[in-house]
């Protein structure tokens, strides 16, 4: 079982850039999410998905897109990077039922951006 | 609003000290709550949850903490901190067993050996 993984583990972009991050789990969870982390600001939810072929908005949504084509997958794109979007992100999933495991999420290892 | 508020966000003790972390959240409805940690340069991964039963729960590597509903509290504790437990702790609330968690802006925890 490798949980969740996240590919590329670190990434240095040009303004303007285009890149796509991919999280992938193998644990059959339905929820998978998208986060952004910086110093001080704790986690920030980008998009998360409730299931294969559904997307939905968080809380700092602009500059980025995703999509879940396969249950196991759930990519990040940014279409024309800037520099505030150097952070590192994180991908989480979990299940579909909270009630066994509470809502428990399961981290990837994170990717750290740097956009110059 | 639904909100968390982690009320230190740095902590320095020494070893063998003992540890509480302050975590409250704003929401009278049910809750789950998380304490997650992230050591440096490793991801976040969970150290105790509650969401039913014992208020006390017990996680891993002697952490402990205490849900109080009368006052919205979720506090995180350790009898006796070593050099090792250097990380950000996390508290994450989750409302009204909504998939989404709301996230504290952490407390890094720093240990002098």
């Amino acid at each position: 079982n490798a949980g969740v993984t996240q590919t590329p583990k670190f990434r240095v972009l040009k303004t303007g850039q285009s890149m796509t991050l991919l999280c992938a789990q193998d644990m059959n969870h339905e929820y998978m999410y998208w986060y952004r982390q910086d110093p001080g600001m704790g986690l920030r939810l980008i998009h998360y998905s409730v299931g294969e072929g559904t997307t939905a908005k968080g809380e700092v949504p602009d500059g980025y897109n995703v999509s879940r084509l396969k249950k196991q997958n759930f990519l990040l794109g940014l279409e024309s990077a800037a520099p505030s979007q150097t952070s590192v992100y994180f991908c989480a999933s979990s299940y579909l039922d909270p009630t066994p495991s509470g809502n428990e999420q399961f981290f990837g290892p994170g990717t750290r951006l740097t956009v110059l | 609003a639904q909100s968390v508020s982690q009320h230190n966000h740095h902590v320095i003790l020494s070893e063998a000290a003992s540890l509480e972390l302050g975590c409250n959240y704003s929401y009278g409805g049910t809750v789950n709550l998380f304490w997650y940690v992230q050591y440096p340069g490793q991801h976040l991964q969970l150290l105790l949850k509650y969401f039913s039963g014992d208020p006390l729960v017990k996680g891993i590597k002697g952490f402990e903490a205490e849900f109080i509903k009368s006052k919205f509290s979720f506090n995180l504790r350790k009898p006796s901190v070593q050099w090792s437990d250097t990380a950000e702790y996390f508290c994450a609330p989750s409302m009204d067993s909504n998939y989404q968690l709301i996230w504290g802006a952490g407390t890094k925890l720093i240990i002098k050996p």
